[in-house]
């Protein structure tokens, strides 16, 4: 999906590892968003951030933290992987009201 | 509480027939929808939406139908083709507290297009 990179595309992790995921973005948007699918579960908000130094949480914050420094990019963070948090991860972009645009996810494992 | 709703988790139908989805929301502030569709290992792609303003979006082979007294919209793809064969997710944002710029997902319909 053009306009949102996640790097990396997949990681095998084991129980207590700590990790950073990273969503860049060349359209310029203030809003990013970070998600997690889980089988039969759809998508739920993890955190997202409002523009530039700013963060909230969001529907499923915990065991997670974000930093976004620079408007192009949104990271998140894993201190301390547990294997619930095996998950498919999707960063998302938007500009307020309106449809928000998608990269092709992280796959992550926690053995 | 699950506030967007898709209570089929899978759909079949035959290419040429209609294809249709349905999403059931329960908030009230909810007035904006949208749909999008995702193929494995990709990323959510955006369909459709519908303002709470409108009750029908149409947009080539794909329309959303919107009920607001049943809380209750629709996508319709006709003629369906192979191509459709994915999973669709309908999403809600409202302006309740200011989080217009915030989606609830719905758990997603498996579209299978037979040839």
């Amino acid at each position: 999906n053009a306009g949102v990179t996640q790097t990396p595309k997949f990681r095998v992790l084991k129980t207590g590892q700590s990790m950073t995921l990273l969503c860049a973005q060349d359209m310029n948007h203030e809003y990013m968003y970070w998600y997690r699918q889980d089988p039969g579960m759809g998508l739920r908000l993890i955190h997202y951030s409002v523009g530039e130094g700013t963060t909230a949480k969001g529907e499923v914050p915990d065991g997670y933290n974000v930093s976004r420094l620079k408007k192009q990019n949104f990271l998140l963070g894993l201190e301390s992987a547990a294997p619930s948090q095996t998950s498919v991860y999707f960063c998302a972009i938007g500009t307020g009201p309106g449809p928000q645009h998608f990269g092709d996810g992280t796959r992550l494992s926690i053995l | 509480d699950q506030q967007v709703k898709q209570n089929s988790p899978s759909l079949s139908v035959q290419e040429g027939r209609i294809s249709i989805l349905n999403c059931d929301y329960t908030n009230s502030m909810f007035d904006y929808f949208l749909w999008y569709k995702k193929y494995p290992a990709e990323g959510p792609t955006f369909l459709i939406s519908i303002s709470s303003i409108k009750d029908k979006n149409e947009d080539g082979r794909f329309t959303v139908f919107l009920n607001k007294s049943a809380k209750h919209l629709s996508l319709h793809i006709v003629p369906s083709q192979p191509g459709d064969s994915a999973v669709y997710f309908c999403a809600a944002s409202g302006r309740s507290g200011g989080s217009n710029y915030k989606l609830t997902f719905g758990k997603g319909t498996l579209l299978t297009v037979n040839p």
